[in-house]
């Protein structure tokens, strides 16, 4: 199994322009979660989904901030326009609400985003 | 809300054990979680305990899980420099798909 996979890696932008993260998770995983990790505020969750539907978003800071997840593979999160202060790691996790795991998070590798 | 608290920093040497602590706040709490994260990289699942446990061993992982003082520890036995990470606790109630994250403890392996 690939394991989530997000992309891109890294990306550095300046402050107003458009960001999209993307997210793949664990085929077969009904659940997707999107985290930001910083320094000062550690690890947040910002949104989840269960099968595609947003179940939970009190996380999202501001209205800059969207999430859509259009099929059960491939989720996006959107910052419109982007600020310094959005510069953090974004993760992606995913988890099944079935099998011996079931409910287990598994985490991407991350989106370092750096906003001049 | 739930909380998930650990001390922020931890420095043992190369083959000595590790405890790694972290309290909750949420009575409800049916499953805990040990994450470890390397610099860089994403959070990688180490282990988990279900509230009805007192001990989970995995390796030279052993969970502890003092459910009356809401306290779980991990121990890392002979420790290595490749343990050297950011280990997180994590909680979740049954029936319910958020996980409440500690701030992380950075264990630092002194070879």
């Amino acid at each position: 199994d690939a394991g989530v996979i997000q992309s891109p890696r890294h990306e550095v932008t300046e402050m107003g322009q458009e960001v999209t993260l993307r997210c793949k998770p664990i085929s077969g995983h009904n659940s997707l979660f999107w985290y930001r990790q910083t320094m000062m505020r550690g690890l947040e969750l910002l949104i989840y989904f269960n099968n595609n539907v947003p179940i939970d978003d009190s996380g999202m800071p501001e209205d800059r901030f969207s999430a859509k997840m259009p099929n059960a593979s491939f989720s996006t999160l959107k910052i419109q326009p982007s600020e310094p202060r959005d510069s953090a790691v974004y993760f992606c996790a995913s988890s099944s609400t079935s099998g011996r795991y079931q409910e287990t998070q598994y985490f991407g590798p991350g989106t370092r985003l750096l906003v001049l | 809300g739930e909380d998930v608290e650990q001390s922020l920093f931890l420095s043992v040497r190369e083959g000595d054990s590790s405890v790694i602590n972290c309290t909750y706040t949420d009575s409800s709490s049916t499953y805990l979680y040990w994450y470890k994260q390397e610099p860089g990289a994403g959070l990688q699942l180490l282990t988990y305990i279900f509230s009805n446990m007192d001990m989970k061993q995995d390796q030279r992982l052993t969970v502890l899980l003092n459910k009356k003082d809401k306290h779980l520890s991990l121990r890392i036995a002979d420790t290595q420099t490749g343990d050297s990470a950011i280990y997180f606790c994590a909680e979740r109630p049954g029936g319910y798909q958020k996980v409440t994250f500690g701030t992380g403890t950075k264990l630092q392996v002194i070879p």
